[in-house]
């Protein structure tokens, strides 16, 4: 079974707007870590954004926030204010069975591309 | 300061040959990752290195792969008798041992190293 779902292969958004990509996981470990990447064409992965399956607020980081919905196993990633610079492949990851530490391998999504329309 | 560097950038080798890249992580951090990114298989983790502990090779996937690192800092992954399955991009990150990244420990990822076998 997958363990983090990424539904959306590719995403269209209107620059100025804002858009949502979609990830699910599932795990059983009650400590896990949730996070963002994003992949521009150069190739360099980026960290956005980090919840933890403690955390009682959403993370915010500048336009990027996570839209964390633990009864459902959500991780949504909402980009407000797009910019055609944020035209690149999104990926969702989740750190699992870390045991209460920060490290551990984080298994990816298949990944989203979105596309910044001017 | 400087992030992950990655050698060779790009490297082309022919079946049955061995291959050595290199990582070299940010000064300080102790835990070292290694990745492969291809198109029919997404982002798969491969090898974790943390501290002195014993790595977890859980996701090297045959004997033809291994991987060491030398005095905590620099990693070396080794694929001995290439196949054209293994054509990838091998992306190395490391992440840090105190909360100067907010206590998420977010993997830093360096630019990969693009290995095709012919």
């Amino acid at each position: 079974a997958q363990k983090i779902t990424q539904t959306q292969p590719g995403m269209f958004v209107q620059e100025k707007e804002a858009v949502t990509l979609d990830c699910t996981y599932d795990t059983s470990d009650p400590s896990y870590g949730l996070f963002w990447y994003k992949q521009p064409s150069s190739g360099e992965m980026i960290f956005l954004i980090y919840q933890g399956s403690y955390d009682q607020q959403n993370a915010t980081e500048g336009r990027y926030s996570l839209n964390f919905q633990k009864a459902r196993k959500s991780a949504n990633l909402v980009i407000s204010a797009s910019q055609l610079g944020d035209s690149a492949m999104y990926f969702c990851a989740m750190r699992e069975g870390s045991g209460g530490t920060s490290y551990g391998k984080l298994t990816f999504g298949q990944g989203t591309i979105l596309t910044v329309h001017p | 300061g400087a992030g992950v560097s990655q050698s060779p950038s790009n490297k082309v080798t022919e079946k049955g040959k061995d291959v050595e890249l290199r990582c070299d992580p940010i000064s300080g951090h102790t835990a070292l990752y290694w990745y492969r990114q291809s198109l029919g298989q997404g982002l798969e983790f491969l090898i974790y290195f943390q501290g002195n502990s014993a790595p977890d090779k859980s996701g090297l996937p045959s004997d033809r792969f291994s991987a060491e690192r030398t005095g905590g800092s620099v990693s070396t992954l080794t694929i001995q008798r290439t196949q054209q399955e293994d054509s990838a991009v091998y992306l190395c990150a490391s992440s840090g041992a105190s909360n100067t990244s907010g206590g998420t420990h977010e993997q830093y990822f360096g630019p990969g190293t693009r290995l095709t076998v012919t």
